[in-house]
């Protein structure tokens, strides 16, 4: 089993309509959550930080569940521009990230 | 420059070639990361390195894989006598210092063993 588990999808949406992923992770040690958000043949880019009390960016909201081990992202309203891979990463506090599979969304018109 | 960069951009290798992956941190980033992701597949941990000192390298695949930071900024991943499941894309990233900090990640260098 992976240490960072996620659905790969893919996840196709219309635009305007929420979606979801949740990503499991199996370290109980694991310190910091994050996603990412990585386009076509790019490097991943930071999408937000997930926090204990949950975070909102405008229309992206992250949570965190330490009792089952998992974080969520969801997306509202969704646009074109969100079609992307969305890859959860968990870092134990040994310095280096541990990253799911990534979870592919399109956003169709 | 502003970010990370990594060269070459592209490499094809054949099998049993040498290569070598070049970071470019950014400026005044401590510690430095590299990462191999595989097609359709996350970004996997190779090795890390704070300052010139590499303090893990549990990601390596094989004693092919070899990575350096001589002088704690610019970093090598080399890869020796590679195979064809070498194939993949190499990530570097930097942060300003470790734990639990954005990583910056640089384009990566696809490569391809062929």
């Amino acid at each position: 089993r992976k240490e960072v588990e996620q659905d790969p999808g893919p996840f196709n949406v219309p635009e305007g309509a929420t979606v979801a992923f949740n990503c499991t992770y199996s370290n109980s040690a694991s310190q910091s959550f994050f996603w990412y958000r990585q386009d076509c043949r790019k490097e991943p880019k930071l999408l937000m930080s997930v926090y204990s009390s949950g975070n909102e960016d405008g229309r992206f909201t992250a949570q965190l569940n330490r009792a089952s081990q998992y974080i969520s992202l969801l997306i509202r309203d969704s646009k074109l521009s969100d079609s992307a891979t969305y890859l959860c990463a968990v870092n134990r506090g040994a310095q280096k990230l541990v990253f799911g599979q990534g979870t592919r969304l399109t956003i169709n018109p | 420059g502003a970010g990370v960069s990594q060269s070459p951009r592209y490499k094809v290798a054949k099998r049993g070639q040498d290569v070598a992956l070049r970071c470019d941190p950014i400026s005044g980033h401590v510690s430095l990361f590299w990462y191999q992701q595989a097609l359709g597949q996350g970004p996997e941990f190779l090795t890390y390195f704070q300052n010139e000192a590499q303090l893990d390298k549990s990601g390596l695949p094989s004693d092919r894989f070899f990575a350096e930071r001589p002088e704690g900024s610019v970093s090598t991943l080399k890869i020796q006598r590679t195979q064809q499941e070498d194939s993949a894309v190499y990530l570097c990233a930097s942060t300003p210092s470790g734990g639990n900090t954005e990583a910056f990640f640089g384009q990566g260098t696809r490569l391809t063993v062929v």
